[in-house]
């Protein structure tokens, strides 16, 4: 089954406490993102990866990093967590780029205390 | 800046009645438009796409939605809501090398 999964999906953490949210995806495609969502805001981009070695950021990548290594695997990496972060985090696979269709994963819900 | 703007975050109907969300772009023409929907505790995932072929689309479970050039719209429309139609609802718009999605709407379904 073509699918993007992520672990975990509920986290609760502590400020500052490094964590790393994994994702990956079973359908080759070349580019992955992550995105934000927070109500009222929609769904804001955090970062993407055209290709493996390959990653920009997007709109709101302040206090993120992330890693593409090889083409299936996209970790999000919070080195430092605070509050702000605190969100419902979604990655997302395409098999062309960021303009077209996107396959989501089920989402990981992170709250920082 | 580019933006893509749903009326309404959130929207009641009864079961049976007609579902109108809608969503406006600022664009002179995208080459892409999306409808997603997210169920409670789920991903999002794809209801239709409009990719410059027939400006109506039919997307999965009954939705459509027409693309107006003229009202930079993109409006999401079911003849008579189910109550498995309670979810989020999502548009999104691609600008030239970026998607932008809608802040959603929130669709309920009364019995």
């Amino acid at each position: 089954e073509a699918q993007v999964t992520q672990n975990p999906r509920y986290l609760i953490t502590v400020t500052g406490k490094k964590l790393t949210v994994t994702c990956s995806q079973n359908m080759n495609h070349e580019y992955m993102s992550w995105y934000r969502q927070d109500p009222g805001l929609g769904l804001r981009q955090i970062y993407y990866s055209m290709n493996v070695e390959v990653t920009d950021k997007g709109d709101v990548p302040e206090g993120y990093k992330v890693s593409r290594k090889e083409k299936r695997n996209f970790p999000l990496i919070l080195e430092s967590p605070s509050p702000n972060q605190t969100s419902l985090y979604f990655c997302a696979s395409s098999g062309r780029d960021r303009t077209y269709e996107q396959y989501f994963g089920p989402g990981t819900r992170l709250t920082v205390t | 800046a580019q933006s893509v703007t749903q009326l309404g975050s959130h929207v009641s109907v009864s079961e049976g009645a007609l579902v109108l969300l809608r969503c406006n772009y600022s664009s002179s023409v995208p080459p892409y438009l999306f409808w997603y929907v997210q169920y409670p505790n789920q991903g999002l995932q794809l209801l239709l796409k409009y990719t410059s072929a027939a400006t109506l689309v039919k997307g999965i479970n009954g939705f459509e939605a027409e693309f107006k050039k003229s009202e930079t719209s993109f409006h999401l429309t079911k003849p008579s809501a189910h109550m498995s139609d309670a979810a989020e609802y999502f548009c999104a718009v691609s600008f030239e090398d970026d998607m932008r999605f809608g802040a959603g709407t929130r669709l309920t379904v009364k019995p």
